[in-house]
């Protein structure tokens, strides 16, 4: 989703059910894409990465999903708990600058409703 | 519990004040970033050390400048620096060169007066 003004694009989900937390990006050479999870006052985890070769990744409770074609990334979170209330951040290495140049996208805040 | 340690954790300085903001990591990671974050928007890179050379500088003005003393340490010096630099910096490292997996600290937060 995209931001507007200081407004976070939100997902409200109840515990238990999945989440799928979306994300577009733009640059059609990028080749290798995380998930990072960010906590209230706390920087940036990271979850799960993904490279242009593979179309899924599976990890715990977690699936990426990419789409090069429409140039779409997706987050699925199984079996949502409360402590997965975060904002949630796609990001990409970009074709130049190499793996140290993590750009990040947009964020999505996921609330979870116990 | 990060292992990336950032110092101070908040910090308030007037614009014709000189003040450092310090990050550790004892995990051997050779690669270490300074990014910056406003609320409600995502961290936006500033630096890059890797072997302790600056190897990416994403056109940051030169009130903040950045240093490694060595492989475990990462500074950022402040100076003249303006109220719309108030934010959050996040200091994170990385182990190699072919992973996005960064680990970050939790953050120096910035009040520019």
């Amino acid at each position: 989703g995209e931001s507007v003004g200081l407004h976070l694009p939100t997902l409200s989900v109840q515990e238990g059910d999945n989440s799928i937390i979306n994300c577009a990006y733009s640059n059609s050479a990028s080749d290798y894409f995380i998930w990072y999870k960010q906590e209230s006052g706390k920087g940036p985890q990271f979850i799960i990465d993904i490279r242009s070769n593979m179309d899924k990744r599976q990890g715990q409770r977690v699936t990426v999903l990419l789409n090069k074609t429409v140039k779409h990334l997706s987050l699925q979170i199984a079996a949502t708990q409360p402590g997965d209330s975060a904002v949630y951040f796609c990001a990409e290495i970009p074709d130049s600058g190499g793996y140290q140049k993590v750009t990040f996208g947009t964020g999505t805040k996921l609330q979870v409703i116990p | 519990d990060t292992e990336v340690t950032q110092t101070p954790k908040h910090l308030v300085m007037g614009m014709t004040n000189k003040k450092s903001l310090k990050c550790e990591q004892h995990m051997g990671h050779r690669a270490m970033y300074w990014y910056k974050q406003k609320a409600k928007k995502p961290p936006e890179l500033m630096f890059v050390y890797s072997y302790e050379k600056l190897s990416i500088n994403e056109s940051v003005p030169s009130r903040f400048s950045p240093e490694c003393p060595n492989s475990s340490l990462l500074n950022l010096h402040l100076h003249a620096l303006q109220p719309e630099d108030s934010a959050l910096y996040l200091c994170a490292s990385s182990q190699a060169q072919d992973t996005g997996e960064l680990f970050f600290g939790e953050g120096s937060r910035l009040t520019v007066l």
